[in-house]
């Protein structure tokens, strides 16, 4: 089945800094979501994206609807302690089918 | 109060045995959707309904049964369980339309089948 490439798998990184990950396809998608799972808790929705393009941010987050519609990134900046969890892209294809990235597991060291 | 909601959150049952996840959703969306979560492997589709008269087979429908019976309530039945569906199980919900969907998810239910 299709799974998207997300990257990195894994980061630790020290609290204040900025964290970039990425999600590839090698189909279009027409939504790019992303979502933040806590250890035992479902995905919990961070930033949603509907147009090739798009720049949406969420208070520390930034997402964006690659131009090609086959990639997206999202940026947090400043990282704090609460930051930590796995952070899961997902695409929408044109047949209303939901694809999700392996999620990038994110440790903020204080 | 949780717009989606999963019972049991937990369960261990032994291989061979019928057991049932339910789903209830209190944001009047029509599409729902089941989900199994594996380390390592992300979250893969097993069964999606468009609306209650719509059950459509996902990624991995193999040992797995749906029943959508409201609009509100979509319900995944393992009919002989065995233990690679040992998984953690998500529900999720969606509302069609312009510019596009959003997926909410439950909060899960961790099955472990012995």
């Amino acid at each position: 089945g299709q799974q998207l490439n997300q990257s990195p798998q894994s980061m630790f990184i020290q609290e204040g800094e900025d964290v970039s990950m990425n999600c590839t396809s090698s189909s279009i998608f027409n939504t790019w979501l992303w979502y933040k799972q806590d250890p035992g808790e479902g995905p919990v929705l961070l930033i949603a994206l509907y147009k090739a393009g798009e720049l949406t941010s969420n208070g520390r987050l930034t997402a964006q609807f690659g131009i090609t519609r086959k990639d997206s990134f999202l940026n947090i900046s400043a990282s704090i302690p609460s930051d930590v969890g796995i952070y899961f892209c997902a695409g929408e294809n044109t047949g209303n089918q939901f694809y999700f990235g392996t999620g990038t597991s994110l440790t903020v060291i204080p | 109060d949780a717009d989606v909601t999963q019972t049991p959150r937990n369960r261990i049952t032994k291989t061979g045995k019928r057991i049932m996840l339910e789903c209830s959703q209190t944001k009047g969306h029509d599409r729902m959707y089941w989900y199994r979560q594996d380390p390592g492997l992300g979250l893969r589709l097993i069964y999606y309904s468009f609306d209650v008269k719509d059950i459509n087979k996902g990624e991995i429908s193999d040992g797995y049964s749906v029943s959508r019976q409201a609009q509100a309530k979509f319900s995944l039945s393992l009919e002989s369980a065995i233990p690679n569906q040992t998984a953690l199980y998500f529900c999720a919900t969606s509302l069609a339309g312009a510019p596009g969907e959003t997926q909410y998810f439950g909060p899960g239910t961790r099955l472990l089948v012995l």
